[in-house]
């Protein structure tokens, strides 16, 4: 089956520094990808959908310059949190779209980024 | 504009015992639906998934759901839980037609699953 990675699963940062998560593809080639972020106890939020080689769509309320998305290529998606704030403390967690399944939205999951910012 | 509700946010049941979990869906277009589970601190893996044809899917480890266009309704099940399926789960819909929310996936809440010894 299609799997995804993200990396790194866990990582803490100071107040006002960036962090990059990435987002890969191992065995497929996805022209799609979404972020989303989950807060304890609560759903998936939907943050942006990332598409290889143009600019990537945020969702309403998400700001574009605190979440930087590049998807430079069919199997890389990156998530950079700029001037991180403890409020910005969460799950995060990528999806790519199944390229056989572009008319289901079938989503493969990563295993979910833990960032806390102190 | 699309929107899922899990009606329970916790469902405890004793190892063996049936259980079911509830979603409804609300969709002005026509859509395709899911169910997923999640483990503590894990991504998220499908379970199973509707897009057309018989309205009851089986899914992995042993989970089926029914859809109900009527009810707008895609309940998930399992006539014998064990100790492991304990989790999060998590309904999802999407569209079928095109347009903005193409592709992309609408969660509910989430329903903690506990399976009791």
């Amino acid at each position: 089956g299609a799997v995804v990675s993200q990396h790194p699963s866990w990582v803490i940062c100071k107040s006002g520094t960036s962090v990059k998560i990435e987002c890969r593809s191992l065995d497929f080639q996805a022209t799609t990808m979404f972020w989303y972020r989950q807060f304890p106890k609560k759903s998936l939020m939907l943050m942006a959908t990332s598409n290889e080689g143009s600019k990537a769509t945020y969702e309403q309320g998400v700001e574009k310059d605190k979440f930087l998305i590049n998807h430079a290529s069919l199997t890389l998606s990156t998530l950079t949190v700029t001037s991180a704030h403890p409020e910005d403390s969460s799950f995060y967690i990528c999806s790519a779209r199944d390229p056989g399944g572009e008319r289901s939205g079938e989503q493969y999951f990563g295993p979910g980024t833990r960032l806390t910012v102190t | 504009a699309q929107s899922v509700t899990q009606l329970d946010s916790q469902v405890p049941v004793f190892e063996e015992a049936p259980v079911e979990l509830r979603c409804n869906y609300s969709s002005s277009v026509s859509v395709y639906l899911f169910w997923y589970v999640q483990y503590p601190n894990q991504g998220l893996q499908l379970l199973l998934k509707y897009l057309s044809g018989s309205t009851l899917v089986k899914g992995i480890n042993g989970f089926e759901a029914e859809f109900n266009k009527s009810q707008t309704s895609f309940h998930l099940r399992k006539p014998s839980v064990h100790i492991s399926d304990t989790a999060e789960y998590f309904c999802a819909v999407s569209s079928s037609a095109g347009g903005t929310s193409y592709g992309k996936l609408t969660f509910g809440q989430g329903t903690i699953l506990t399976v009791h010894p």
